[in-house]
């Protein structure tokens, strides 16, 4: 159980155009997810929190007019990075929480990511 | 300051030659300590999560501990598939009443043949 899909996993855009990527809980109902940012070698960066139904919230430093998030569903969040530039090139990852607990620690869960690149 | 660290950045074994990765914390308010593998290209793999001081959790070769101030993945006679980047990540409350997540930056690790 506890599987995360993303899509597409790879994308090409042009420098100036938007592109959408869209973060699934196959079997289970995520109110919360996250969206992460991966250089080369080097750790997750944590963009923003995206609750279903609410607004996400965005980490210091991170454009919120740049990369749209909107979870919603209990099952779908998207990113959408818009007026795409070469230096938004990146892997991108989602995770969603299990809250079923009810109690913490909560599990993030990851998605397999998406490679943008920016030409 | 929070902060999660892990060692070694690197680790480079023999097949079959066990060995320990390290990841320290420095948070108040723990409520988890998790656990992932990532293969280049790919999202994390969740491993495992460790709540309490002197849990222990198995999968394998792979071994996760945990004290007050650290946690440890012993990997018992690897094998070349076990190659990957361990990342760790800490849960813990907030003062303002949320949770957050911190991660550490990972411990690559190649298994030779």
């Amino acid at each position: 159980g506890a599987v995360v899909s993303q899509h597409p996993s790879w994308v090409i855009c042009k420098s100036g155009t938007s592109v959408k990527i869209e973060c699934r809980s196959l079997d289970f109902q995520a109110t919360t997810m996250f969206w992460y940012r991966q250089f080369p070698k080097q750790s997750l960066m944590l963009m923003a929190t995206s609750n279903e139904g609410s607004k996400a919230t965005y980490e210091q430093g991170v454009e919120k007019d740049k990369f749209l998030i909107n979870h919603a569903s209990l099952t779908l969040s998207t990113l959408t990075v818009t007026s795409a530039h070469p230096e938004d090139s990146s892997f991108y990852i989602c995770s969603a929480l299990i809250w079923d607990r009810g109690r913490p620690p909560y599990e993030q869960y990851f998605g397999p990511g998406t490679r943008l690149t920016v030409t | 300051e929070d902060q999660v660290t892990q060692s070694p950045e690197a680790l480079r074994l023999q097949e079959g030659e066990s060995s320990s990765l390290n990841c320290s914390y420095t948070v108040s308010g723990l409520r988890g300590l998790f656990w992932y593998r990532q293969d280049p290209g790919k999202g994390p793999e969740f491993l495992f999560t460790l709540y309490s001081a002197g849990e222990e959790k198995e999968k394998e070769r792979l071994k996760a501990t945990l004290t007050k101030k650290e946690s440890f993945l012993h990997i018992t006679a690897p094998k070349p598939e076990d190659s990957a980047t361990y990342l760790c990540a800490v849960q813990f409350h907030t003062t303002s009443g949320t949770y957050k997540y911190i991660f550490g930056t990972g411990t690559r690790l190649k298994v030779l043949a």
